[in-house]
């Protein structure tokens, strides 16, 4: 079984809706990471958590909320859906260190959405 | 600002060649760079982690360097093979929390 899985895997939705995507890990770790992948760019961080009670805005958290309901999960939203959040979107873990570095990440498959 | 360029964008080649992805950053400021694989519909897979005190990793038959001074990193691919063919993904990790991922070089090894 994978790691770190994600769910749904695609979804085509309307403007103006909410959508969550899910992702869940069995790693153990407690860092996790929320990105948007668009065609010619890199990824891009939108949300991370380094535990439970620790969420921290990324660098596109516009539009987009999180919920860490427990160390294996971590959910994004989009409160109102518009075509420019189209995007593949990754979910992300990497144990913690005590020097607060990122070492290794490891990703979930992405979630293909398309918003119309 | 921390900027990752990848050149080129698509690479073509035939089976067996060996081949070099570049990666260039611009703050040299970094603790690690790391190389991923993208495959459609897997994800991202690790393939190397190069710390900022470490000039190389190798991995079977990849090698990946790192120069923090003059901002570069090259994956080395030795005898590429069809399944080699993916987008591969160069990201650094400056200061703060924060990966900084470059636009990938598309890969096609030719049977």
């Amino acid at each position: 079984d994978a790691d770190v899985t994600q769910t749904p895997r695609n979804r085509i939705t309307k403007t103006g809706k909410r959508i969550m995507l899910e992702c869940s890990q069995t790693k153990g770790h407690d860092r996790m990471y929320w990105y948007r992948q668009d065609p010619g760019l890199g990824l891009r961080l939108i949300y991370y958590s380094f535990d439970v009670k620790d969420i921290n805005k990324g660098e596109i958290s516009d539009g987009y909320s999180v919920s860490r309901q427990a160390q294996a999960k971590f959910s994004l939203s989009l409160e109102s859906a518009i075509p420019n959040q189209t995007a593949l979107y990754f979910c992300a873990t990497s144990a913690g260190t005590s020097g607060g570095e990122v070492n290794e990440q490891f990703f979930g498959p992405g979630t293909r959405l398309t918003v119309l | 600002k921390q900027e990752v360029t990848q050149i080129p964008a698509a690479l073509s080649v035939p089976e067996g060649e060996n081949l070099v992805l570049n990666c260039s950053f611009t703050d040299s400021a970094i603790y690690n760079l790391q190389w991923f694989r993208q495959d459609p519909g897997k994800g991202l897979t690790s393939l190397l982690l190069i710390q900022s005190s470490q000039r190389e990793q190798t991995s079977g038959r990849l090698n990946a360097s790192l120069d923090k001074s003059s901002g570069r990193s090259t994956l080395y691919i030795a005898a590429s093979q069809p399944g080699d063919s993916a987008t591969y993904l160069c990201a650094v990790k400056p200061g703060g929390f924060k990966t900084i991922f470059g636009a990938g070089t598309r890969l096609f090894v030719k049977a």
